[in-house]
């Protein structure tokens, strides 16, 4: 079946300018992760989705950071006021939670961010 | 001190060797433990689970050492295409957050 899938797959946006990145999770899966990874360094944790809840938003590095996720299915990360420190890849990542201690993630192929 | 740290390497290993990575972290309530495997400029895959018992998958053995609090990850009998980034990632029990490393670099050469 399709795997996780995330729009557009390249952003160039100038400094200031708001940013809208999709993630199609795979059919059926409740459970939805957004991860941040800067070059040559390992996953950082931004969100996670139960559903269209997010119980665990500890990762948001800032208020300009905001995610939504609607039907269960598609989630939406915005970055409001680009800043340069946020070129990253964002990767979204989404999992079944049956067993939540060992539920496997599947990544999508990430949006590559570069903020002029 | 980061919550999972690895060896960023790289390891420069030629084919056929065995190779050990090891990945440490620091919260006591962590509960399940993973290897994923990254190629360059692709998304992270998962290699396996580490389960308390020690877990074997063909050439490759995830072991889990909870008194020290480290995951261990060996490759045995190396090919050209086990080159990539490995991230160990960590979750604490009853928690949603996964902790990544930063990854090991694996070359293997002919």
């Amino acid at each position: 079946g399709a795997g996780v899938s995330q729009s557009p797959s390249n952003k160039v946006t100038e400094k200031g300018k708001d940013v809208e990145l999709r993630c199609d999770p795979i059919s059926g899966h409740t459970a939805l992760y957004w991860y941040r990874q800067r070059l040559g360094q390992g996953l950082e944790f931004l969100i996670y989705f139960q559903g269209n809840s997010a119980p665990d938003k500890s990762g948001l590095p800032s208020d300009r950071f905001s995610a939504e996720r609607t039907g269960e299915s598609v989630s939406t990360l915005t970055i409001q006021r680009t800043q340069q420190e946020d070129s990253a890849v964002y990767l979204c990542a989404s999992s079944s939670a049956i067993l939540q201690g060992t539920d496997t993630q599947y990544f999508g192929p990430g949006t590559r961010l570069t903020v002029l | 001190r980061k919550e999972v740290e690895q060896d960023p390497g790289p390891f420069n290993v030629p084919e056929g060797a065995t190779v050990a990575f090891n990945c440490t972290y620091s919260n006591s309530a962590s509960q399940s433990f993973f290897w994923y495997r990254q190629d360059c400029r692709k998304e992270p895959k998962l290699l396996m689970s580490v389960y308390s018992s020690g877990n074997e998958d063909g050439r490759f053995t995830a072991q889990l050492n909870r008194a020290s609090q480290y995951i261990s990850l060996l490759i045995r009998d190396s090919k050209l295409s086990d080159s990539a980034t490995y991230l160990c990632a960590v979750k604490l029990a009853g928690g949603f957050k996964t902790i990544f490393g930063a990854g090991t670099r694996l070359f293997v050469k002919a």
